[in-house]
C-alpha cells in the first residue's frame, strides 16, 4: 500500500459547484497536513495546512482530517474557473527533526467549466 | 522579494553530458529541498538542506549531487544524464515544514 493516495481525476465540474477532493494515508505518524496548488507549467503553492485532526476554513476552502479513518479532505464552496489548477496533498510526521519531510500525493487534476 | 528562483527554465541534455540547476532563495529560509516531478507520478524529494554546509538524501538521490554553501542557494547537479532523468525540477524553500515554498520548475529533457 502506498503511504499516500489520491484519486488524479480528472475531475470536472459546473462553475458554481461544491468541489470535494481526498487523500488517504497509511502512515499514522503523519501529523501535519497539506494542500497544494498548481497551475499548468508552475510551481505548486500552499494552499492550506491542518495539524493533527479537524477543520480548518479559508474563505471558499475548508480542509478536513480525520486521522482515525487516515483519511483528508479538500472542499471548494463556490468553485469558478480560475480554480482549475492540480491539487497536490502532502503530509509529514512530527518525529523531531523529521517532520520537514514531506511526502505527497500524485495529484487531483480539476476543471472548472464557466 | 522574488522568493524561490530557478534556473534555467529548460534545457535539453544529450545522454551522458552534465549540468547544473540553480536554486536560489532571498526569504532566508534555512530548509531547502530538490523535487523532481514524472507526469502522473507526484513530486519525489531527491535531496534536502536543513541550513548552510548541511545536505542529506531524499528519496530518489542516484545520479545528482547537491551542495549548500549558503544559506541563499541551493544547486543540483546533474552527472551523466540519463534519459530516465527527464522530468520537471523544483526547488522549495521553507522556514518550517508545511509551509514549504516552490520555485517555478526547470524542465529537463534528456535525449
Amino acid at each position: 500500500q502506498k503511504e499516500v493516495e489520491q484519486d488524479p481525476g480528472p475531475l470536472s465540474v459546473p462553475e458554481g459547484a461544491i468541489v470535494s477532493l481526498n487523500c488517504t494515508y497509511s502512515n499514522s505518524a503523519f501529523q501535519y497536513f497539506m494542500w497544494y496548488r498548481q497551475y499548468s507549467r508552475k510551481g505548486p503553492e500552499l494552499l492550506m495546512y491542518t495539524y493533527s485532526s479537524g477543520n480548518k476554513e479559508d474563505g471558499r476552502f475548508t480542509a478536513q482530517v480525520d486521522k482515525s479513518s487516515k483519511y483528508i479532505s479538500l472542499f471548494i464552496r463556490d468553485s469558478q474557473p480560475s480554480d482549475s489548477a492540480t491539487y497536490l496533498c502532502a503530509m509529514s510526521p512530527n518525529s523531531g527533526g523529521s517532520n520537514y519531510k514531506l511526502t505527497f500525493g500524485k495529484g487531483t487534476l480539476l476543471t472548472v467549466n464557466p | 522579494n522574488a522568493g524561490v528562483t530557478q534556473t534555467p527554465k529548460f534545457r535539453i541534455l544529450k545522454i551522458g553530458q552534465s549540468m547544473t540547476l540553480q536554486c536560489a532563495q532571498d526569504m532566508n529560509h534555512n530548509y531547502m529541498y530538490w523535487y523532481r516531478q514524472d507526469p502522473g507520478m507526484g513530486l519525489k524529494l531527491i535531496y534536502y538542506s536543513v541550513g548552510a554546509g548541511i545536505t542529506d538524501k531524499g528519496e530518489v538521490p542516484n545520479g545528482y549531487n547537491v551542495s549548500r554553501s549558503t544559506t541563499e542557494d541551493f544547486p543540483l547537479r546533474l552527472e551523466l544524464a540519463a534519459p530516465s532523468q527527464t522530468s520537471v525540477y523544483f526547488c522549495a524553500s521553507s522556514p518550517t515544514a508545511e509551509t514549504q515554498y516552490f520555485g517555478p520548475g526547470t524542465r529537463l529533457l534528456v535525449l
